[in-house]
């Protein structure tokens, strides 16, 4: 069975622009979940979609921003990039949302 | 503070050694307690999955988790050069059917031949 697969690997952007990043979970698994991973704070938590509806929601700012179509593929906006943002992207596919399977991440720099 | 509470390391040990990775909590609600591995410039996956108190064997790992104490522990075993990543605990409390995991900022481990 294919793993959850991540586009695109690595992504340099400017201050102000936006981003999309792109999520393709493990075949069946319907909750997809974003995390934002920094050397400083670690794994955090941005959203869960489930079934298309967004289900959970960390504490990031509405720049964030998230969507999951009928297939289960998920992306992530990032709209005004700030320096701050700089950071890996994972994505994570569950069955139920208790064990996470994590894609290779989009690792985004913003100069 | 935060919720949960890991040593970044490094932490650097010899081929063979037994390695101990620990996380403290605060939130006694927390049911379901995880380890990832993560290797440098990858996902984290999956290591051990354990559910209340108690010891959980998988070959060469050992989790143990003690709610009394809001501790938890991984033991690798004969630690190999390939055991060399960062480790990730994770525990999530099961709450309106979502079980998103808190994670602690992990432990980077060496393992020198």
């Amino acid at each position: 069975k294919a793993g959850v697969t991540q586009t695109p690997r690595y992504l340099i952007k400017t201050r102000g622009q936006q981003v999309t990043l792109s999520c393709s979970p493990i075949s069946g698994h319907r909750s997809v979940s974003w995390y934002q991973q920094t050397p400083g704070q670690g794994l955090q938590f941005l959203f869960e979609y489930f079934s298309e509806t967004q289900r959970n929601k960390g504490n990031f700012p509405g720049r964030f921003s998230g969507r999951q179509f009928s297939n289960s593929r998920s992306e992530m906006n990032v709209s005004t990039l700030e320096l701050g943002d700089s950071a890996l992207y994972l994505c994570a596919s569950s069955p139920l949302s208790d064990e996470q399977f994590f894609g290779p991440g989009t690792r985004l720099t913003v100069l | 503070q935060k919720e949960v509470e890991q040593d970044p390391g490094p932490l650097s040990v010899p081929e063979g050694a037994i390695v101990s990775l620990n996380c403290t909590y605060s939130n006694s609600a927390f049911q379901y307690f995880m380890w990832y591995r993560q290797y440098s410039r990858k996902g984290p996956e999956l290591l051990m999955y354990t559910y209340s108190s108690g010891n959980k064997e998988d070959g060469r790992f050992t989790a143990q988790v003690d709610k009394s104490s809001k501790y938890i522990s991984l033991f690798i075993r004969d630690s190999q050069p390939s055991d060399s990543a960062t480790y990730l605990c994770a525990m999530s409390n099961p709450s309106g059917g979502s079980y998103i995991p808190t994670f602690g900022r992990g432990t980077s481990l060496i393992v020198h031949p």
